[in-house]
């Protein structure tokens, strides 16, 4: 079946610094893959996706690429700020199935 | 652009009260989903859609059940509620193409004491 492994958190960074979470997945077929961002008290929110290897989803300076070879679609960003604190699901879903999969979420927390 | 709407926001029942969780999506979508939201838990499916008039089973099923009667709505009933049912749910929307996302609504805040 399918499955998505995302790093564990919290992750702590101070604002302005460099931000990756880790996401792998495990899927039959060519799933498209997403990120989505869930702030404090809210729903999840589509943040980027891609559908095909190679492709770069990327918003509000969000980017993540999708690379068959590693199984992987990192997120990254260059400079976090406090307003990006909030829970991030990496996600995918196969053509064929009803449901999606998504990770655990990782937190993220940005100190001033 | 009202997307997934979510009544109630919050709520608290006594345990073996029953109570039903409405969502509504104004994008014409034909699949839905109810998801529940537990500390280190992530999300778990608890029943879904894909059409209006069908159902099916997720993960968690167990003292839920659901009902799609018309396109738009997505009922989630508790018949009789326990305190491991205390979570908060959310609701999701999409369509049938593999590489569209999922609408959610902002969630229903569940305690049964």
């Amino acid at each position: 079946g399918n499955s998505v492994t995302q790093m564990e958190g919290p992750v702590t960074l101070s604002e302005e610094a460099f931000l990756t979470i880790n996401c792998t997945y495990t899927a039959t077929g060519y799933p498209s893959l997403f990120w989505y961002v869930q702030y404090p008290g809210e729903g999840l929110q589509l943040l980027l996706k891609a559908t095909k290897a190679d492709d770069k989803g990327s918003n509000k300076g969000f980017e993540a690429t999708y690379r068959k070879e590693t199984t992987s679609f990192h997120l990254e960003k260059g400079s976090v700020q406090v307003s990006d604190s909030a829970v991030y699901f990496c996600a995918l879903r196969s053509g064929g199935s009803y449901i999606p999969t998504f990770g655990r979420g990782t937190s993220l927390i940005v100190h001033p | 652009n009202a997307g997934v709407t979510q009544t109630p926001k919050f709520r608290v029942l006594k345990t073996g009260q029953s109570m039903t969780l409405l969502c509504a999506q104004d994008m014409n979508h034909e699949y839905m989903y109810w998801y529940r939201q537990d500390p280190g838990m992530g999300l778990r499916l608890i029943h879904y859609s894909v059409g209006e008039g069908t159902t099916a089973k997720g993960e968690v099923p167990d003292g839920y059940n659901v009902s799609r009667l018309k396109k738009q709505n997505f009922l989630l009933g508790l018949e009789s509620a326990a305190p491991s049912q205390t979570s908060v749910y959310f609701c999701a929307s999409s369509e049938p193409q593999g590489n569209y996302g999922y609408t959610f609504g902002s969630g229903t805040r569940l305690t049964v004491v």
